[in-house]
């Protein structure tokens, strides 16, 4: 089945910085999501993006499908932002699933 | 916003009891699915359910696991005889139509087997 690949792991940032999250797959995608999970364990949806780039205040993200990644950046991190950034993806086909990547998890601290 | 709502939030079993976890997806939606997540590990795909049937499920979801939307609206997932190791958040979702649109999540159920 299709791989994905996030980085970093972990990431630790001052209250104010910006920050990069990586996620690279295997094959060709028709579906990309970026969650947030929050200290509930709720799964947030932040975007929905299978190529292109979008922006939502502070959030935007890039997927470049043909070279098989997409990018989450958060631009003056909060305290709030803080949890696990999950990538998912979806092969080209109906119906097909979402396989998450092992996430990144961020702290932002004051 | 229309979303996908899931009961109870938080159950507690004991190991060999059977429990039934609800979700009822976004109305005009026709795909849908369960997830799993074992406490710090990823979400991995359990099922997807189509037209009344399952149209995909993971090695995870063995003869202890069923699903079933017994009516319009539920969608139900059965674990058998449940197992410590079934501890974990559960997660159901839905999408409205086939590859091109996304997977909406509901808030989860933690199951916690004792």
């Amino acid at each position: 089945g299709i791989q994905v690949e996030q980085s970093p792991p972990d990431l630790i940032l001052q209250e104010g910085a910006n920050s990069t999250l990586r996620c690279n797959f295997s094959d060709s995608v028709n579906n990309l999501q970026w969650f947030h999970q929050n200290p509930w364990g709720q799964l947030i949806n932040l975007f929905y993006i299978p190529s292109g780039t979008k922006q939502n205040g502070r959030l935007s993200a890039t997927t470049v499908a043909t070279e098989r990644y997409s990018l989450l950046y958060i631009s003056s991190s909060q305290t709030t932002d803080s949890g696990v950034y999950f990538c998912a993806v979806g092969p080209t086909g109906t119906a097909s699933k979402l396989t998450f990547g092992t996430g990144t998890r961020l702290q932002v601290t004051l | 916003e229309p979303e996908v709502t899931q009961t109870p939030s938080h159950q507690v079993t004991q190991m060999g009891q059977e429990v039934i976890l609800r979700c009822v997806p976004i109305s005009n939606h026709l795909y849908f699915y369960w997830y799993r997540q074992i406490l710090g590990q990823k979400v991995e795909f359990l099922v997807s359910f189509y037209n009344n049937e399952i149209s995909e499920k993971s090695e995870i979801f063995d003869d202890q696991f069923s699903v079933e939307r017994p009516d319009g609206s539920n969608f139900t997932l059965k674990i058998r005889s449940t197992k410590l190791e079934d501890s974990a958040m559960y997660f159901c979702a839905s999408r409205n139509s086939g590859g091109n649109s996304p997977l909406h999540f509901g808030n989860g159920t933690r199951l916690t087997v004792t």
